[in-house]
């Protein structure tokens, strides 16, 4: 079946650095991706969708020079916080989108933990 | 508000007995879908209902949706204590993008 991969699973990092999030589709061409933040106990809630080659579409209150996405290509989209502070603490989770397949394939999650 | 509600927040049941959870919506949808999230893990999906669909199954799984009253029902039967996770019902309303539930926190006891 359909597989995505998100990389890195854990980063632990201080206050001030900008981490990137890797999102990959590792069998099918994802036009469209999207980004979620987690947290604890709590539902997904979407942060942005990343179509190829546009620029990504971001929700309501999500600062989008924070949260910076990039999808380069057909099989890979990034999110970088930037300047991340212990409030950006969180699980990060991307899923991809196949035009011609439903529904959509998720990562495994980024455990982001700000210092 | 398009996300959906769960109910209950939280179930713990015996293995080998049925497990129902509940979602319900105040928007029109083209489906709604079913995940489950190991803790700290992502999402893994498990039914997908269209909104001309009243009824499927997979396994040991039964979905229901009734659009007139905007809910859907997520039964699991015979449960296991491998089935111990979250489960979210996810509504897709244009262009792909999924609006989660709140979840509900299922433990099966050995």
């Amino acid at each position: 079946g359909a597989v995505v991969s998100q990389h890195p699973s854990r980063v632990i990092c201080k206050s001030g650095t900008s981490v990137k999030i890797e999102c990959r589709s590792l069998d099918f061409q994802a036009t469209t991706m999207f980004w979620y933040r987690q947290f604890p106990k709590q539902s997904l809630m979407l942060m942005a969708t990343s179509n190829e080659g546009s620029k990504a579409t971001y929700e309501q209150g999500v600062e989008k020079d924070k949260f910076l996405i990039n999808h380069a290509s057909l099989t890979l989209s990034t999110l970088t916080v930037t300047s991340a502070h212990p409030e950006d603490s969180s699980f990060y989770i991307c899923s991809a989108s196949d035009p011609f397949d439903q529904p959509q394939h998720f990562g495994d999650g980024t455990r982001l933990s700000i210092l | 508000s398009q996300q959906g509600e769960e109910d209950p927040q939280a179930l713990s049941i015996q293995e080998g007995e049925n497990a129902t959870m509940n979602c319900s919506y105040k928007t029109s949808i083209n489906n709604l879908q079913w995940y489950r999230q190991n803790s700290g893990r992502g999402l893994v999906h498990l039914i997908l209902i269209r909104s001309n669909e009243r009824e499927k199954h997979s396994g040991r799984l039964r979905v229901t949706l009734d659009t007139s009253k905007k809910s859907s029902s997520l039964l699991i039967t015979a449960s296991r204590a491998a089935d111990t996770a979250s489960y979210f019902c996810a509504l897709e309303t244009s262009g792909s993008r999924l609006t989660f539930g709140e979840g509900t926190q299922l433990t099966v006891n050995p």
